[in-house]
């Protein structure tokens, strides 16, 4: 079974600083997607990476940037945390090969952050 | 940009009641996937829908895709208190993003 592992469940963290999360998967998974999960506004794409260190941006990259050095790892980093950046974040993965047009997600538990 | 709009947002049904959700989109989707996530879980891939008026079936579970291929819709019959949490449409446009809808959240009355 596919294991996306986030580092975190709860952050707390203050304004102005800098915060990582990260995201790891054991399935060899080429794609790697990081979502931020509001009420009433589902899930919003924030960047994903098809390769290491290859990065594209999604519908809200604003204020965050990410990193993917290693096929397993890809981090999101907040470079100077804001209140309206608290959220629930959510990584996933999926690969490129089956049998799918476009394969599923594989989503982690997600990381809830809150930011004073 | 290219919006994938789901209704409603909310749905409160009594158990064994029937439930509908509706994604719409303003643009041809290529395909179209749907998710369900559990309270206090993450997404869980359920179907996956290619083809113009296409129609699958888990159990109780019925997916449609839009001759169109605009819209879909995910139809619960008989729902049972384990049907509870937010169902996900996402959509695929021809590039590699996935657009998710905003989410129905179902909850039950036994």
């Amino acid at each position: 079974d596919v294991k996306v592992t986030q580092s975190s469940r709860y952050l707390v963290k203050r304004t102005g600083e800098k915060v990582f999360l990260e995201c790891v998967q054991d399935m060899d998974h080429e794609n790697m997607f990081w979502y931020r999960q509001d009420p009433g506004l589902g899930l919003r794409l924030i960047y994903f990476s098809y390769d290491v260190k290859m990065k594209e941006k999604g519908d809200i990259p604003e204020g965050y940037s990410v990193s993917r050095e290693k096929k397993e790892r890809f981090s999101l980093i907040l470079e100077s945390a804001s209140t309206n950046q608290t959220s629930m974040y959510l990584c996933a993965s999926s690969t490129i090969l089956g049998s799918y047009s476009n394969q599923p997600q594989h989503f982690g538990d997600g990381t809830r952050l809150s930011i004073l | 940009g290219q919006q994938v709009m789901q209704i409603p947002q909310y749905q409160h049904v009594q158990e064994g009641e029937d439930f509908t959700t509706y994604c719409n989109s303003s643009t041809t989707l290529s395909n179209i996937q749907w998710y369900k996530q559990r309270p206090g879980g993450h997404p869980v891939f359920l179907i996956q829908l290619v083809k113009s008026g296409e129609v699958k079936k888990q159990k109780r579970l019925t997916f449609q895709f839009g001759e169109a291929k605009k819209n879909s819709s995910l139809h619960i019959t008989a729902t049972q208190t384990t049907d509870v949490g937010t169902y996900f449409c996402a959509g695929y446009f021809g590039n590699e993003k996935l657009t998710f809808g905003t989410g129905t959240r179902l909850t039950i009355i036994p």
